[in-house]
């Protein structure tokens, strides 16, 4: 079965640069979600679409954005990276009660 | 602002011994879910309790959701090396929204 897509795997960035993750949904699922987990945390919900609108938004920097796109891919743009920022980035697809969770990308600010 | 806490943090066991992980929110949770996450993986999707005092049952794990709906726990029995990871219970928010995570509880099996 089709699982959630996610890249690049890795990503290394200095300070104060950009960084664009990208997720692919589970086929015809209408919800996508944006998690950041902190080494040892537990996951930090950052932003939700619903079929590609913004339905939701927790605790997320500024200098981040996202958005779902109409074939509904979605990017989470990253400006003026931080060392705090170094964490794992979850993309997880939804079509009802649980989340599907794409591998993450490791994000790694130095 | 919500807080769903986990206990015990860490959990060193045996194999073939018992393991329980109990979450507790600071406020009436709408669903619970629960989650596995393996070390260096995603989290996993395990279960979705709904009903207060519900029960349910999956091979060897049971989980149990409060009578308040303030707290949930998961039961593993006779635990496999399989079972290492970080057991996580979720509030949905009444389903099909942002996820509130606990704390996590990390299980790690000794052969």
């Amino acid at each position: 079965a089709a699982g959630v897509i996610q890249s690049p795997r890795h990503l290394i960035k200095e300070k104060r640069e950009t960084a664009t993750l990208k997720c692919y949904p589970i086929p015809r699922h209408d919800t996508v979600y944006w998690y950041q987990q902190g080494p040892g945390q537990d996951p930090q919900f950052l932003i939700s679409f619903y079929e590609k609108m913004q339905s939701d938004k927790g605790s997320i920097p500024d200098r981040f954005s996202a958005q779902q796109f109409s074939d509904y891919h979605s990017e989470l743009n990253m400006s003026s990276l931080e060392l705090g920022d170094s964490a794992l980035y979850f993309c997880a697809s939804s079509l009802g009660e649980s989340q599907y969770f794409g591998p993450g990308t490791r994000l790694t600010v130095l | 602002g919500q807080q769903v806490m986990q206990i015990p943090q860490y959990q060193h066991v045996q194999e073939g011994e018992d393991f329980t992980t109990y979450c507790n929110s600071s406020t009436t949770l709408s669903n619970i879910q629960w989650y596995k996450q393996r070390p260096g993986g995603h989290p996993v999707f395990l279960i979705q309790l709904v009903k207060s005092g519900e029960v349910k049952k999956q091979k060897r794990l049971t989980f149990q959701f409060g009578e308040a709906k303030k707290n949930s726990s998961l039961h593993i029995t006779a635990t496999q090396t399989t079972d290492v990871g970080t057991y996580f219970c979720a509030d949905s928010n009444f389903g099909n929204e942002k996820l509130t995570f606990g704390t996590g509880t990390r299980l790690t099996i000794i052969p």
